[in-house]
């Protein structure tokens, strides 16, 4: 069984602070991994998959197959980041599992 | 943010009937979805279809059903048999199965 784990349910960062995403999960293969974003009033879209090594935004996250983590990071949080964040994982169902979101807020 | 669309924004069903929400895309994806988004609980994958005629139950698949006749629309039915049909109800496609997926602005069902 594939699962996502976000543990930090809220987060909020001071504008200009580091911002670190939690996410950890759990897959016997090798997992595809990815970060979606849902601003206020817009639909869910993707922010990064693991496999592109992309920063999008200012955001980067590195696969750590040994901790089975996913962690989102930025160094210098902008009041836009404010959203919803999941993570999430394609096992070899081509399924996509989600975790169960951290909402950032960035304090002006 | 045109190619997926969901309608009706929001519904409202007295318990007891079906009701079927629609999913439409023009992007020409053969992979497509619907999620149920609870508070606190992420979303979940009810059913998913890889290809046309084909689909697939998700991990909370009871009380619902799909039908994938044409590529563009996956409609599902929330049937009586859902015991918490109440929800933000998700669709999404993809090019394949796997690839990035591309989401809906989603329905809201209220059962009175």
């Amino acid at each position: 069984a594939q699962r996502v784990t976000q543990p930090e349910k809220l987060l909020s960062v001071f504008k200009g602070a580091p911002v670190e995403l939690k996410c950890n999960y759990s897959y016997s293969g090798s997992p595809e991994l990815f970060w979606y974003v849902q601003y206020s009033r817009q639909r869910l879209q993707l922010l990064l998959r693991h496999i592109s090594r992309e920063s999008i935004k200012g955001f980067t996250a590195d696969l750590n197959k040994g901790e089975t983590s996913f962690h989102l990071k930025k160094p210098f949080a902008q009041e836009e980041d404010s959203a919803m964040y999941y993570c999430a994982l394609v096992g070899g169902n081509e399924k996509l599992t989600f975790g169960t979101g951290t909402r950032l807020t960035i304090i002006p | 943010d045109g190619g997926i669309t969901q309608s009706p924004k929001y519904l409202f069903r007295k318990e007891g009937q079906n009701v079927t929400l629609s999913c439409e895309q023009n992007l020409n994806h053969d992979a497509m979805y619907w999620y149920r988004q609870d508070p606190g609980q992420g979303l979940r994958l009810i059913y998913y279809s890889q290809i046309v005629n084909d689909f697939q139950k998700g991990d909370i698949a009871e009380g619902y059903s799909v039908s994938r006749e044409k590529k563009e629309s996956f409609p599902l039915t929330v049937t009586s048999a859902q015991k918490n049909p109440t929800a933000f109800y998700l669709c999404a496609s993809s090019i394949i199965a796997g690839n990035e997926q591309f989401f809906g602005p989603g329905t809201r069902l209220t059962v009175l």
